[in-house]
C-alpha cells in the first residue's frame, strides 16, 4: 500500500542551527503536502499546506521565514526549521495527499521528533 | 500490527441516523485525539480525551474514553451530510524505550451520509 516516509525520525541540534526534515510519498504522487506540529499533550496543529510547484500556504501564527517549506516534486516535500531554538522542539509530522492510480489517497508520515538544545 | 484499530472502516448512513465509530488500542492510551479529514484537506481537530471515563461533546458529536483508557468511541447524533468525511483517532503512547510519547493514528473511518 501507499506509504509516506519522513527523515530523520529523530534529530537533536544546537540552538541557532537549521534542521531539514524530508517527507516522501513512496507509492503515489503527492500533489498536496500538509505539515503539522504537535506539542506534548496537545493536538496536531496544521502549520502549512503546500501544492507541488507552488508556494506553501501558512496557517496564521506560523512564521514562513522560520519554517521553510519546499515541495519541488510530486514525491518530496521538505520542512526546514531555520535558526532553531528550544521552543521549536516538537514533533513534526507530514501528510501527503494524491492519487494512487485513480484512488484518492492521504497518509501521514511517521513523524520527526526535534529537540533543540 | 496496527497499534490503533478503528472500526468500522467505512460507514454509510441515512441523514438523521445516529452512528458510532470505535478506536481500540491494546495498550494504555495517554492522550486520545479525534480528527476529521476530507481528502485533499488538512485535519480538523475535534476533541482530546485524557482521563479514563472522560466524555466530551461538540455540537452533535460526543466522544468517550473508557475507564481502562484503551478504547474510545465517537458518536454522532442525527447525522447530516456535513458530517461526511474521514474520522481519524490518534493517540499518544509511550515508545518502546518508555521515555517519549509517540503519536500514532488509526486507519480512519470513511463516513458517508446520504440525504
Amino acid at each position: 500500500g501507499a506509504v509516506v516516509s519522513q527523515h530523520p525520525s529523530w534529530v537533536i541540534c544546537k540552538s541557532g542551527t537549521s534542521v531539514k526534515i524530508e517527507c516522501r510519498s513512496l507509492d503515489f504522487q503527492a500533489t498536496t503536502m500538509f505539515w503539522y506540529r504537535q506539542f506534548p499533550k496537545q493536538s496536531l496543529m496544521l502549520m502549512a499546506t503546500s501544492n507541488e510547484g507552488s508556494k506553501a500556504t501558512y496557517e496564521q501564527g506560523v512564521e514562513k521565514d522560520k519554517f521553510l517549506i519546499n515541495h519541488a516534486s510530486l514525491t518530496l516535500s521538505t520542512l526546514t526549521v531555520t535558526s532553531a531554538h528550544p521552543e521549536d522542539s516538537s514533533f513534526y509530522i507530514c501528510s501527503a495527499y494524491g492519487l494512487a492510480g485513480t484512488r484518492e489517497t492521504q497518509y501521514f508520515g511517521p513523524g520527526t521528533r526535534l529537540l533543540v538544545l | 500490527s496496527q497499534e490503533l484499530e478503528q472500526s468500522p472502516q467505512s460507514l454509510i448512513v441515512q441523514e438523521g441516523k445516529n452512528l458510532t465509530i470505535n478506536c481500540t488500542s491494546s495498550k494504555t492510551l495517554y492522550g486520545l485525539y479525534w480528527y476529521k479529514q476530507k481528502y485533499g484537506e488538512g485535519l480538523i481537530f475535534l476533541m482530546m480525551l485524557q482521563k479514563g471515563g472522560e466524555e466530551k461533546s461538540h455540537e452533535k458529536i460526543t466522544a468517550k474514553l473508557d475507564e481502562k483508557k484503551q478504547q474510545s468511541s465517537l458518536h454522532i447524533t442525527a447525522s447530516q451530510p456535513s458530517h461526511a468525511g474521514i474520522y481519524l483517532c490518534g493517540a499518544d503512547r509511550l515508545d518502546s524505550g518508555g521515555s517519549n510519547y509517540k503519536l500514532t493514528f488509526g486507519k480512519g473511518t470513511l463516513l458517508t451520509v446520504n440525504p
